[in-house]
């Protein structure tokens, strides 16, 4: 049971044009949500949330939307970077489930010159 | 700080050998846990521990033992490997956040596992 989905296993996004990686999910006890950031050979690093009370939080070129009531949640990447190239994982955490998160599959996002 | 370290980063082991992995994180971090990545899937959660002496199972917990003795260090241990077991294995820190706030888990640079 795939309780956070990422549909586009990979996208593709010219350099200075906006990136839009997508995520949805099934548990509406989910009540905090975030993006992580992989390149090859590493650990995952953390890169931007939101909390289930918001709509909408901003830093710097990265904006990530919440859309509670159809459960799905976007990260948007503007502009985008040769160095935004990477694997963009969606994560959520639960109420009841302490610091436990629950990853989506992953996105490959490639940025091109 | 070096944050979360990983040893080995890569190893080959045969079917029904045993091996630990290691982890250990220098930022005084009360949680930590043990993820798995799959080729194509997300990162599924084997272990966690919220302190030391406490551990608790994840989402995909069999084949696996961990064990917390201190703050600083997180050991999976694999008893029997099996093929299913090939992965690249995450270990993972963070401070409690009791509040609104989730936690932002640090992670380290992975192991790379194959049982043949």
């Amino acid at each position: 049971d795939q309780q956070v989905k990422q549909n586009s296993p990979s996208l593709s996004v010219q350099e200075g044009r906006i990136s839009i990686l997508n995520c949805d999910y099934t548990n509406s006890m989910f009540d905090y949500f975030l993006w992580y950031k992989k390149y090859p050979a590493e650990g995952p690093t953390f890169l931007i949330s939101i909390s289930s009370i918001k709509d909408k939080n901003e830093d710097g070129r990265f904006t990530v939307f919440l859309n509670k009531s159809a459960k799905h949640l976007s990260l948007h990447i503007v502009p985008s970077q040769p160095g935004d190239s990477a694997v963009y994982f969606c994560a959520a955490r639960a109420i009841q489930g302490a610091q436990k998160l629950v990853f989506g599959q992953g996105t490959r996002l490639t940025i091109n010159p | 700080n070096a944050g979360v370290t990983q040893t080995p980063k890569f190893r080959i082991l045969k079917i029904g050998q045993s091996m630990t992995l290691q982890c250990t994180q220098d930022m005084n971090h009360n949680y930590m846990y043990w993820y798995r990545q799959d080729p194509g899937m997300g990162l599924k959660l084997i272990y966690y521990s919220v302190g030391a002496g406490i551990t608790d199972k994840g989402e995909v917990p069999n084949g696996y033992n961990v064990s917390r003795s201190t703050t600083e260090d997180f050991p999976l241990r694999l008893e029997l490997a099996a093929p299913s077991q090939t992965s690249v294995y995450f270990c993972a820190s963070s401070l409690p956040n009791p509040g609104q706030g989730a936690d932002t888990q640090y992670f380290g640079p992975g192991t790379r596992l194959t049982v043949l």
